[in-house]
């Protein structure tokens, strides 16, 4: 079956500008997480959805991180006023809930000129 | 202090040698420990997950936890060169939220 898929794969912005993730979970998978994947960093946990909330977005860099849930189903991680400290690899994951296995997806490859 | 420590290597070993990877946590609240491999420009797959202390054994994988010294651990026996990927640990309380490890690469040579 399909598992997660993100888009764009890759994003090339300048800095000040605004970006939009995409993250189209599992179907019937329940809970979504975003991560961000520096360069020799591991994985950063920046948010955790179960349905459409979201319990906990202390994990979120700044203010200008925002990332919400529709339906159950896709979810879009929104930078605004991007950095250059913004450019890494954004991972989405999703379980059948939020006890089960994380599937992750491919990433997005945000660059910040 | 970061929560989960990972040595980064690279590690290099020739094809058939035991491979072990390692990592250390700060927080003794955590109950969940995980090993994800991932190849380059490709999302990490979890390999081995366990709970609280103790051994897990999954064909030429095992990991190991423990709680005491806070040290977890993954071997892999008769490696492969296609096991050459970054391995992460990871570690969580719950699961609203995990701490990842910075990863290892291992390259297997033939």
């Amino acid at each position: 079956g399909a598992g997660v898929s993100q888009s764009p794969s890759n994003k090339v912005t300048e800095k000040g500008k605004d970006v939009e993730l995409r993250c189209d979970p599992i179907s019937g998978h329940t809970a979504l997480y975003w991560y961000r994947q520096s360069l020799g960093q591991g994985l950063e946990f920046l948010i955790y959805f179960q349905g459409n909330s979201a319990p906990d977005k202390s994990g979120l860099p700044s203010d200008r991180f925002s990332a919400e849930r529709t339906g159950g189903s896709v979810s879009t991680l929104t930078i605004q006023r991007t950095q250059q400290e913004d450019s890494a690899v954004y991972l989405c994951a999703s379980s059948r809930d939020s006890h089960n296995e994380q599937f992750f997806g491919p990433g997005t490859r945000l660059t910040v000129l | 202090q970061k929560e989960v420590e990972q040595d980064p290597g690279p590690l290099s070993v020739p094809e058939g040698a035991i491979v072990s990877l390692n990592c250390t946590y700060s927080n003794s609240a955590f109950q969940y420990f995980m090993w994800y491999r991932q190849y380059s420009r490709k999302g990490p797959e979890l390999l081995m997950y366990t709970y609280s202390s103790g051994n897990k054994e999954d064909g030429r994988f095992t990991a190991q936890v423990d709680k005491s010294s806070k040290y977890i651990s993954l071997f892999i026996r008769d490696s492969q060169p296609s096991d050459s990927a970054t391995y992460l640990c990871a570690t969580a309380y719950n699961f609203n939220k995990f701490y990842f490890g910075s990863g290892t690469k291992l390259n297997v040579k033939p």
